[in-house]
């Protein structure tokens, strides 16, 4: 029972560079969200995806793309990384829209220099 | 401005003794409300959802009540243990992309 997987867990960047984050999960679960985790602001949503190929903004989306080509896959790309980005990420997923519990990952700390 | 607050401080209590952790909101109406734990260096574990038309939900040595009214839910833990211990989670949701959370509680049961 794998569950929800990120990697990798721990990742040391600098300024400009483009970073991805995998997400992948094992239960089919349609729905798939990035949170990024400060402190003083708790869990804050970056995007989410309703189901393969369908995405959309959360609160704090500039700077990250994100696609979702297979349901079990939700990679998060911050394409030129800023300092303001180093943050702990966790990937969550939730079996539908009537099923609210989010299943998280163990998350994945980067830090931009 | 809408606001989620829970007690930034930590809560120290005995072991034996129950917990009772806060959650405040302000400016919105949710559809339901979590309660999430989440231990050092690890994602958040979903304990309890409660729904806004419900006043208590119980598990196990668990117990949350949702006050609409007051704005309030209060998150119990009756005869708390070492294990225990941890950073517990309010989050308040409409859907299922539409979940805000607070910054959480640190919970430190004493032996």
């Amino acid at each position: 029972d794998a569950g929800i997987t990120q990697s990798p867990r721990y990742k040391i960047t600098e300024t400009g560079r483009q970073v991805t984050l995998m997400c992948h999960q094992t239960w089919s679960h349609s729905y798939m969200f990035w949170y990024r985790q400060d402190l003083g602001h708790g869990l804050r949503l970056i995007y989410y995806s309703a189901a393969a190929d369908i995405t959309d903004k959360g609160e704090v989306p500039d700077g990250y793309v994100v696609s979702r080509s297979k349901t079990e896959n939700f990679p998060l790309t911050l394409e030129s990384a800023t300092r303001s980005q180093t943050s702990v990420y966790f990937c969550a997923s939730s079996e539908s829209e009537r099923v609210w519990e989010l299943f998280f990952g163990e998350g994945s700390r980067l830090t931009v220099l | 401005s809408q606001k989620i607050e829970q007690n930034s401080e930590a809560l120290n209590i005995q072991e034996g003794k129950t917990a009772t952790l806060t959650c405040n909101y302000t400016n919105y109406s949710p559809a339901y409300l979590q309660w999430y734990r989440q231990d050092p260096g690890r994602g958040p574990v979903f304990l309890l959802l409660i729904r806004e038309n419900e006043k208590e939900k119980r598990k196990e040595r668990l117990k949350v009540t949702f006050d609409t009214t007051l704005k309030q839910s209060l998150f119990h833990i009756t005869a708390s243990q070492p294990a225990d211990s941890a950073t517990y989670l309010c989050a308040l949701g409409w859907g299922y992309q539409k979940v805000t959370f607070g910054t959480g509680t640190k919970l430190q049961v004493i032996p």
